[in-house]
């Protein structure tokens, strides 16, 4: 099994929702990330997780919380998210090093009305 | 500051010849680069990857060269096939880290 998942495809919320987007993989990555792409630009990093544990945060807002709960899950918890963070998230995982690609989910849609 | 740039924004090839997509970088602590090509709705797929103890990582059609003096990589592609159509991203990182840096892009359109 070489594939990431993610659920759901798409997902429209409210300024006021909270809502959780998820990721899974049985690859046996022992790292996991969340990025944001936005319409023609590159993916940005948002937060890297290493053995379960997070290991790195790009200053990213307290409305986006990340939770690993095991080495196949990552969770993105979303709350009071504002018309700009709008945008298709992106799951990837991999070894966490030396040199091992990224393999990426097809990504979640999120519109934040 | 771009720390990853690709200057072509897009790219049109015939369909046999090669296609050649660039990448700079500034930051010279980068020393592992790959490839990604990514098609509209879904997830950027790895193509390859290229160290910087090589200056050349050769996978079936595609072959990653490495300058590191100029700070430069490219993508070949040959020969090119209308399947290729996507956006390529070129992405670095550092040894000591998980932060692989992603370049903004070139739509590549091979031409049958």
């Amino acid at each position: 099994d070489t594939e990431v998942t993610q659920t759901p495809k798409h997902l429209v919320m409210g300024m006021t929702n909270k809502k959780s987007l998820k990721c899974e993989q049985h690859m046996g990555h022992r790292a996991m990330y969340w990025y944001k792409q936005k319409a023609k630009k590159p993916p940005e990093l948002m937060f890297v997780y290493s053995y379960e544990k997070l290991s790195i945060n790009e200053s990213v807002p307290s409305r986006f919380s990340p939770e690993c709960p095991n080495s196949s899950l990552l969770n993105l918890h979303l709350h009071a998210l504002q018309p700009e963070d709008s945008a298709l998230y992106l799951c990837a995982s991999s070894n966490p090093r030396p040199f091992n690609e990224q393999f990426f989910g097809p990504g979640t849609r999120l519109t934040v009305l | 500051d771009q720390q990853v740039k690709q200057n072509s924004p897009s790219l049109s090839v015939q369909e046999g010849r090669i296609s050649i997509l660039n990448c700079d970088y500034t930051n010279s602590m980068f020393d592992y680069f790959l490839w990604y090509k990514k098609y509209p709705a879904e997830g950027p797929t790895f193509l390859i990857s290229i160290s910087s103890i090589k200056d050349k990582n050769e996978d079936g059609r595609f072959t990653v060269f490495l300058n590191k003096s100029a700070k430069h990589l490219s993508l070949h592609i040959v020969p090119s096939q209308p399947g290729d159509s996507a956006v390529y991203f070129c992405a670095a990182s550092r040894r000591d880290g998980q932060n692989f840096v992603f370049g903004p892009g070139t739509r590549l359109s091979v031409l049958p």
